[in-house]
């Protein structure tokens, strides 16, 4: 069974520094992997979409990274605003399986 | 991308009634599904709404509790049955047009049972 974890669990910061949100996941066979973000009480928001046969993806100030041979993908947040602020998700699709895996989620706050 | 409508936002909701939650999305999707989000955790898969058919429900989650409509491409609705406090969760729509294709999500209805 696929096993998402994310590391930190929560993170403070100051507003400006640059940050690196990690997400592990157990087993490499995955048609894709997505970020998300979420604030308080409210839905989720996609960020990016990383493909298996990609290596990232970059959107804004956001950069995903995925090494599906690892197991692993890092979120990639420039120059971090108060409004960044949100817990980020990560879920990975398997292969053959109709659903996602979600992790546990990282609580982001940046200060300012 | 897709514009997901989720009515209601939120309800207070007593012990022992039902509340129906309702998935409305811009346009035709071929995937939809229901997840609960119980206070500080993470997302849990209820089921796949199918159009025209029974819904696929994962492991721990049965049709009597939370019955599951899609009858069009676009609009689905989620039944929560029978309410107990710990059925206190946000529950959120998913739509995707296919395995491999980005996934979006509702705004979520907070329901806080009484």
């Amino acid at each position: 069974k696929q096993e998402v974890t994310q590391i930190p669990a929560a993170l403070s910061v100051p507003e400006g520094e640059n940050l690196v949100l990690n997400c592990s996941f157990t087993d490499s066979a995955i048609y894709n992997l997505q970020w998300f973000r979420q604030d308080p009480g409210k839905g989720l928001t996609s960020l990016l979409l990383i493909q298996s046969s990609q290596r990232e993806q970059t959107s804004g100030r956001l950069n995903a990274s995925l090494d599906k041979s690892s197991g692993r993908s890092t979120l990639y947040i420039a120059a971090s605003q108060p409004g960044d602020s949100a817990t980020y998700l990560c879920a990975v699709r398997p292969y053959n399986f109709n659903k996602f895996y979600f992790g546990s989620g990282t609580k982001l706050n940046v200060k300012p | 991308s897709a514009v997901i409508s989720q009515k209601p936002s939120r309800d207070i909701c007593q012990r022992g009634t039902s509340l129906t939650i309702q998935c409305q999305v811009d346009s035709q999707v071929t995937m939809m599904f229901w997840y609960r989000q119980q206070p500080g955790q993470s997302l849990t898969l209820i089921a796949t709404a199918n159009q025209g058919s029974e819904a696929t429900y994962e492991s721990g989650f049965v049709i009597d509790k939370f019955p599951i409509s899609r009858p069009n491409l676009t609009f689905s609705t989620l039944t929560v049955s029978n309410m107990s406090p710990e059925d206190s969760s946000i529950y959120l729509c998913s739509v995707q047009q296919g395995l491999n294709t980005e996934a979006f999500f509702g705004q979520g209805t907070r329901l806080t049972v009484v």
